[in-house]
C-alpha cells in the first residue's frame, strides 16, 4: 500500500518564482495536512483539508500561499512570489478521522 | 491555543541505557499525544501515540506516560541501540480539532 505522495523531493528556484508542491494522500484518508519544517520554527501545520474543504488556514503564513485539494486524492501548495525565507522542507500528512498522521517525504524548497 | 513544550532538546546516552524525553501541554482539552521519530533526511515517523484515557502504553521498548493533572507526558525508550538515534518529536491535540500542535524536538544519540 503506497504512504502519502509528495512531489518534487527538491526545488531550487529563484526569488519572485511560483513555486507548486503536490501531495497525494493515502487512499481513503479523509484528511490532508501541509506542514513546514525550518530550524528555527520547527514544525508548523499551514493548513487542514477534511474532505476535500479546508477546515483551518490560520497557519498560512501570508497571502503568498495558498493551498487547494480538488479531489480526494490530490492536493496542491502554492507559493507566489517566493521568497528566500520559504526556504523550508514541506511535508504533506494525511489521516483516517482522529487517527494518527501519516507523513508523505517531503519537498525541501530552496529559494536563491 | 495549544503549546507543547519539550525537554531536553539534546540527550546523549550509551547504547543499553534507558533514554526519558519530556512534554508538557497547555490545553487542558487536549486528548491525543502522538510521538514522532525523525531521522535526518527523513519523514517524521509515528512510532506510538496514547489517548488521555490512558496512563501508559508500551511496544516493545518503546512506552509513553501520560499524567493529566500536571499535563504532561513523557517517552521512555529501554535498552538503546545507535540505531535510535533521531529526532523526537512529542504532539498534542485537542478533540475537537484535528491540529498536531508539536515540541521542537529532542536530538536523541545513542553511542556505541
Amino acid at each position: 500500500d503506497a504512504g502519502v505522495i509528495q512531489s518534487p523531493r527538491h526545488e531550487v528556484t529563484e526569488m519572485g518564482q511560483e513555486v507548486t508542491l503536490r501531495c497525494k494522500p493515502i487512499s481513503g484518508h479523509d484528511y490532508l495536512f501541509w506542514y513546514r519544517q525550518t530550524m528555527m520554527r520547527g514544525l508548523e501545520l499551514l493548513i487542514y483539508f477534511n474532505n476535500n474543504v479546508p477546515i483551518d488556514d490560520s497557519g498560512m503564513p501570508e497571502d503568498r500561499f495558498s493551498a487547494k485539494m480538488p479531489n480526494a486524492s490530490f492536493s496542491t501548495l502554492k507559493i507566489q512570489p517566493s521568497e528566500p525565507r520559504d526556504s523550508a522542507v514541506y511535508f504533506c500528512a494525511s489521516s483516517l478521522g482522529t487517527g494518527s498522521q501519516y507523513f508523505g517525504p517531503g519537498t525541501r524548497l530552496l529559494v536563491l | 491555543g495549544e503549546n507543547v513544550e519539550q525537554h531536553p532538546s539534546t540527550l546523549s546516552v550509551q547504547e543499553g541505557d534507558s533514554a526519558v524525553i519530556k512534554c508538557t501541554y497547555s490545553d487542558s482539552a487536549s486528548n491525543y499525544f502522538p510521538w514522532y521519530k525523525q531521522e535526518l533526511g527523513k519523514r517524521p515517523q509515528l512510532i506510538i501515540d496514547i489517548r488521555s484515557n490512558v496512563g501508559e502504553k508500551k511496544d516493545q521498548r518503546i512506552a509513553v506516560t501520560l499524567n493529566k493533572t500536571a499535563k504532561h507526558f513523557s517517552l521512555h525508550i529501554t535498552e538503546t541501540q545507535p540505531e535510535d538515534s533521531a529526532v523526537y518529536f512529542c504532539a498534542g491535540r485537542k478533540g475537537s480539532n484535528y491540529k498536531l500542535t508539536f515540541g521542537k524536538g529532542t536530538l536523541l544519540t545513542v553511542n556505541p
